[in-house]
């Protein structure tokens, strides 16, 4: 079985300031790994995924997450963040070969961004 | 392209009815998955679908059912609502069935039980 841990609950930081929302993930056999975004009263939208290859992932609006096998972790950070920032944050995984789509995700991350 | 629609968008039930919530994939996505969210237990999957067969199942009730038609809309339906079963619920559609491909998200459907 997999799980997903999503270190910080809520996360504030002024605007312009750097962050890093992180996530820790737990499996037997190898995952792929994502990262969403949830803005009041939408949806879920991706924001970028691990499938293999370079551990460093870049996606959109500027965020980017590390790959981390040995720590099995899979951090999310933006160099410098906007008031728009301001949503929750959903760290998850599947698994590998699968037949289908079924997403773990971790508990979320409320980033708050202050001007 | 039209993203993934849900309807309705809010639903407010007594305990004790059913309900049915529906989800138009985007044009193409064949597969159709369903997921809970509440501020307790977070977003929980529920069913996928794909080509009208339901490939992966959660840790939910019998209750809880849905199905595909074969132009890829799904229905999810809840009989015998529980006040536990107020929550968001949000569909994702993808192109197939594999794990890599990304799932669009729909913007849910509220639902309150009183």
């Amino acid at each position: 079985a997999q799980s997903v841990t999503q270190l910080d609950s809520q996360v504030p930081v002024f605007e312009e300031a750097p962050v890093e929302l992180r996530c820790n993930y737990s499996s037997s056999v190898s995952v792929y790994l994502f990262w969403y975004v949830q803005y009041p009263n939408q949806g879920l939208q991706l924001l970028l995924k691990y499938l293999s290859g370079s551990t460093l992932v870049k996606g959109i609006n500027g965020f980017e997450a590390e790959f981390n096998k040995s720590q099995t972790s899979f951090h999310l950070r933006k160099p410098s963040v906007h008031i728009s920032d301001t949503a929750e944050y959903f760290c998850a995984v599947t698994r590998i070969y699968n037949q289908g789509g079924k997403l773990i995700f971790g508990q979320g991350t409320e980033l708050s961004v202050k001007p | 392209k039209a993203g993934v629609t849900q309807t309705p968008r809010y639903l407010i039930k007594t305990r004790g009815q059913q309900v049915t919530l529906s989800c138009s994939p985007i044009s193409g996505h064949r597969s159709v998955s369903w997921y809970q969210q509440t501020p307790g237990q977070g977003l929980q999957f529920l069913f996928e679908y794909f080509s009208e067969t339901q490939r992966n199942k959660g840790n939910f009730p019998g209750r809880f059912s849905g199905r595909q038609f074969s132009n890829s809309r799904s229905e999810m339906n809840v009989s015998t609502l529980e006040l536990g079963d107020s929550a968001l619920y949000l569909c994702a559609s993808s192109l197939s069935d594999t794990s890599y491909n990304e799932q669009f998200f729909g913007p849910g459907t509220r639902l309150t039980v009183l």
